[in-house]
């Protein structure tokens, strides 16, 4: 399998502008998770789908954030507008219970930069 | 509230052991997680534990007590790939995954 798949690895943009992140899990995880990294704040959780359903999505810092997954094989994170606090690394992380250790399975990431 | 606590940061000679340390106070606990991330790449997966005891894998251990709400991380024959960030993360009782901070390990020759 090929692993998690984001979209785009990199993004520069300026403030007020829309921003859409996409993942895609590997195949047969049920669950998907989307975090953002900072030096700051570290890793956290913004919101998680299990099939296909948003289950917890309190990490979601403002209404300027949104998160869809319209089927099992994809998912995006929506910032409208984006502002210079955003700037971080988005991961994207599939998961599938059922399997012992519960890992998540982390994407390379999309590195998005707010000017 | 929740919380993980881990060094910052700590220093380890090429060859040598050295021990990473995880402290976590939770609203349940499910198994705890040790991640280790590279500068500029994604986290992955190097141990779990769910019971009390050593799991060892290779040069990698980890240790997990959940009387005293501890953890550690036992890295063997350090090599300079080695130098990385390593996160440890509890699942609580609603199966979420808290994180701590993580511990920058630089390893010099």
């Amino acid at each position: 399998d090929a692993g998690v798949i984001q979209s785009p690895r990199h993004e520069v943009t300026e403030m007020g502008q829309e921003v859409t992140l996409r993942c895609k899990p590997i195949s047969g995880h049920d669950y998907l998770f989307w975090y953002r990294q900072t030096m700051m704040r570290g890793l956290e959780l913004l919101i998680y789908f299990n099939n296909n359903v948003p289950i917890d999505d309190s990490g979601m810092p403002e209404d300027r954030f949104s998160a869809k997954m319209p089927n099992a094989s994809f998912s995006t994170l929506k910032i409208q507008p984006s502002e210079p606090r955003d700037s971080a690394v988005y991961f994207c992380a599939s998961s599938a219970p059922g399997d012992l250790s519960y890992e998540q399975y982390f994407g390379p990431g999309t590195r998005l930069t707010v000017t | 509230g929740q919380n993980i606590d881990q060094p910052t940061e700590m220093t380890a000679t090429e060859g040598a052991i050295v021990q990473i340390n995880c402290t976590y106070q939770t609203s349940g606990f499910n198994g705890l997680f040790w991640y280790q991330q590279h500068a500029g790449e994604a986290p992955t997966f190097l141990s779990y534990n769910v019971l009390d005891g050593l799991e060892e894998k290779g040069r990698f251990s980890s240790f997990l007590s959940r009387s005293k709400g501890y953890s550690y991380l036992l890295l063997k024959e350090l090599q300079m790939k080695d130098s990385a960030s390593y996160l440890c993360a509890v699942r609580d009782s609603n199966y979420q995954l808290i994180w701590g901070a993580g511990t920058k390990l630089i390893i010099k020759p």
